[in-house]
């Protein structure tokens, strides 16, 4: 069965500094997606970015960007010149490959709260 | 437009009582799920639906039955509330067959307390 897992419970950054957010997987599959998504206050969850695991290069949405190590299983987001608002609960998933039902599975890692200082 | 709508966003009700809820999408995805939030923001999922068919059933105890109207409406009933269903439960769709990305689209969550 696949895993994911984030070892940092927390972490802190100053604004406009830049914060690494880790996640390693576990999964003998060849072909899945990966995300990250944003749980502010609010509650609401927010798709950050998306990579696919055929794609070698890393996905980048403007000052989120991703180092995705294939064979290390490894998927951490970057968040560059943090800004206030990016405080929030952070939460990688990942898409399984088809379920026979031709449907899939997604699997979310248990998060990382991230705080911005001012 | 909201794409994934919930009611209620929150709920308190007594120990013992059946409550219900709402989940609708206006996306045309043909896959919708029910995740369970606790208080340690664990998010785990609890059921999917794929047009109107159960696809997965994670464990969950028989007092919590889901049902699926059509594609685009996912409810959950909870009977004989427990102390420890207290979470927030949410809401996700996504399209499954035919697409090119398919992240999920959430809900707002619906906070329920058992007193």
């Amino acid at each position: 069965a696949q895993t994911v897992t984030q070892s940092q419970p927390e972490m802190s950054v100053q604004e406009a500094e830049t914060v690494t957010l880790s996640c390693t997987y576990d999964t003998s599959e060849s072909d899945y997606y990966l995300f990250w998504y944003k749980q502010p206050p609010s509650r609401q969850m927010i798709l950050v970015i998306r990579q696919e695991a055929y794609k070698q290069q890393n996905a980048t949405e403007n000052r989120f960007s991703v180092n995705f190590q294939k064979a290390a299983k490894s998927f951490s987001l970057k968040i560059s010149d943090s800004q206030l608002g990016d405080a929030a609960m952070y939460f990688c998933a990942y898409r399984s490959g088809p379920l026979t039902s031709g449907t899939y599975k997604y699997i979310f890692g248990t998060g990382t709260r991230l705080k911005v200082l001012a | 437009d909201t794409a994934v709508s919930q009611t209620p966003k929150y709920l308190v009700t007594q120990m013992g009582n059946d409550k219900s809820i709402k989940c609708e999408q206006n996306l045309g995805h043909d896959t919708m799920y029910w995740y369970k939030q606790d208080s340690k923001k664990f998010l785990k999922i609890m059921f999917s639906y794929n047009n109107k068919e159960l696809i997965i059933n994670e464990t969950v105890p028989n007092r919590f039955s889901p049902k699926s109207p059509d594609k685009a409406h996912l409810n959950l009933h909870i009977n004989s509330l427990e102390l420890g269903d207290s979470a927030v439960y949410f809401c996700a769709s996504s399209q499954d067959r035919g697409a090119y990305y398919n992240e999920q689209f959430f809900g707002p969550g619906t906070r329920l307390t058992v007193l």
